[in-house]
């Protein structure tokens, strides 16, 4: 089974539109950690926002958001008031740690925002 | 600028062939990963090291080796080169041994031919 799911490969928005990339994942160790991460077409890979399996709260970093589901397994990022700025591979990712601290990572959503 | 650096940037070579691919993380970070992008494979994560030990293993081929020196600085060693093993190969750190904030370096493209 995959361990990381990216059911979208790409998707637009409307500059200023709120956006949602979906991430489900597959794991039976109690702890883990949640990421996602951007890839510009320059290539380059950016952190965007980390989310721990014990956390209560979901995680925010400026107009990132992590909406964590814990029950359905889906830990999907939430950007608000896209920009054109943001077009890019978006990459959701998972490290457990009772499994040797192995990252795994999805296959990617293409975002694209037009203007 | 991530501050983690790695060369060479481009390195084109031959089936069979071996390279080394050079690592520095950010001042004062202890840790450092390998990861490996494919267009077949997507993103794979293949290991990480902190200070110097062997931290966590993923799909890491045994024709690849890494170390990390006592200056941090890490290398990424593949051997008897396939075509496959064609990529974008990424190096990171981050602070602590589970540190979640990972920054990444601009990746060193290889091409096997």
């Amino acid at each position: 089974a995959q361990k990381i799911t990216q059911t979208q490969p790409g998707m637009f928005v409307q500059e200023k539109e709120a956006v949602t990339l979906d991430c489900t994942y597959d794991t039976s160790d109690p702890s883990y950690g949640l990421f996602w991460y951007k890839q510009p077409s320059s290539g380059e890979m950016i952190f965007l926002i980390y989310q721990g399996s014990y956390d209560q709260q979901n995680a925010t970093e400026g107009r990132y958001s992590l909406n964590f589901q814990k029950a359905r397994k889906s830990a999907n990022l939430v950007i608000s008031a896209s920009q054109l700025g943001d077009s890019a591979m978006y990459f959701c990712a998972m490290r457990e740690v009772y499994n040797f601290n192995k990252f795994y990572f999805g296959s990617g959503t293409k975002l694209n925002v037009k203007p | 600028d991530s501050g983690v650096t790695q060369t060479p940037k481009h390195l084109i070579t031959a089936t069979g062939q071996r390279v080394t691919l050079r690592c520095s993380p950010r001042s004062g970070d202890l840790s450092v990963y390998w990861y490996q992008q494919s267009l077949d494979q997507g993103l794979q994560f293949l290991i990480q090291y902190y200070n110097g030990e062997e931290r966590a293993k993923g799909n890491i081929l045994e024709r690849f080796s890494a170390q990390q020196f006592p200056d941090l600085h890490s290398e990424l060693n593949l051997s008897s080169l396939e075509l496959g093993d064609s990529a974008l190969y990424f190096c990171a750190s981050s602070a602590g041994t589970s540190s979640y904030e990972q920054y990444f370096g601009p990746g060193t493209r290889l091409t096997v031919t």
